[in-house]
């Protein structure tokens, strides 16, 4: 079955850092999405990503993050200058439609501010 | 806004014990509801959904009835096995956006 995947399954970095979250939807998915889940906290949605633009983002989505579709198959988040708060499990999903169609999630990556 | 309430974990069973895992949700309209499973280790996984009121989502022996009257989306199963052990997260989507609004997930432990 295919299958979203991610790298790295974990990123250390230092405070102030730029780090790129990698994903790789399904193929022939059209919408890719980003939620983050904090230890202890809720699964939070980011952003939504469809035809090359943000549909929507969330209040956590700042100026500091941004998302590209580089090619054909990756989908990556960038988080310009790191914070201690950013520290969490980044989940990719892909879907093929929006609506009520399931969203198809990634292992995650765990991202580790020092 | 959109939110999604689930019992607190954790939640410790034996095996082939009835395991019954509470989530109700507030929402405008109609929205679809779904139960997503996280094995360790890995990502979130769709277990089952209900797009619309009385619908029943089922899969590997779970199941949730989508109640417009209690705003309820409870998971069942009538046996667990230590395999089910793993966190459970009620989500729902409503609206022109289209992003899973979670509830905080519940540990689920199920002892041989």
């Amino acid at each position: 079955e295919p299958e979203v995947t991610q790298t790295p399954s974990h990123q250390v970095t230092q405070m102030g850092q730029e780090v790129i979250l990698r994903c790789v939807p399904i193929s022939n998915h059209l919408y890719f999405y980003w939620y983050r889940q904090i230890l202890g906290q809720k699964v939070e949605f980011l952003v939504s990503f469809y035809n090359n633009e943000i549909s929507e983002k969330s209040e956590i989505f700042d100026d500091q993050f941004s998302v590209e579709r580089p090619d054909g198959s990756n989908f990556t988040l960038k988080i310009r200058s790191t914070k201690l708060e950013d520290s969490a499990m980044y989940f990719c999903a892909s879907s093929v439609l929006q609506g009520n169609q399931p969203q198809h999630f990634g292992d995650g990556t765990r991202l580790s501010i020092l | 806004g959109n939110s999604v309430t689930q019992m607190e974990g954790p939640v410790t069973l034996s095996e082939e014990a009835f395991l019954t895992i509470n989530c109700t949700y507030t929402a405008t309209g109609y929205p679809s509801l779904f139960w997503y499973v996280q094995y360790p280790g890995e990502g979130l996984q769709l277990l089952l959904k209900a797009t619309k009121a009385d619908d029943k989502g089922s899969n590997k022996g779970f199941e949730a009835t989508y109640r417009k009257e209690t705003t309820s989306f409870h998971l069942e199963k009538g046996s667990v096995q230590v395999s089910d052990s793993a966190v459970y997260f009620c989500a729902l989507i409503r609206g022109s956006n289209y992003k899973l609004t979670f509830g905080k997930g519940t540990l689920l432990t199920v002892n041989p």
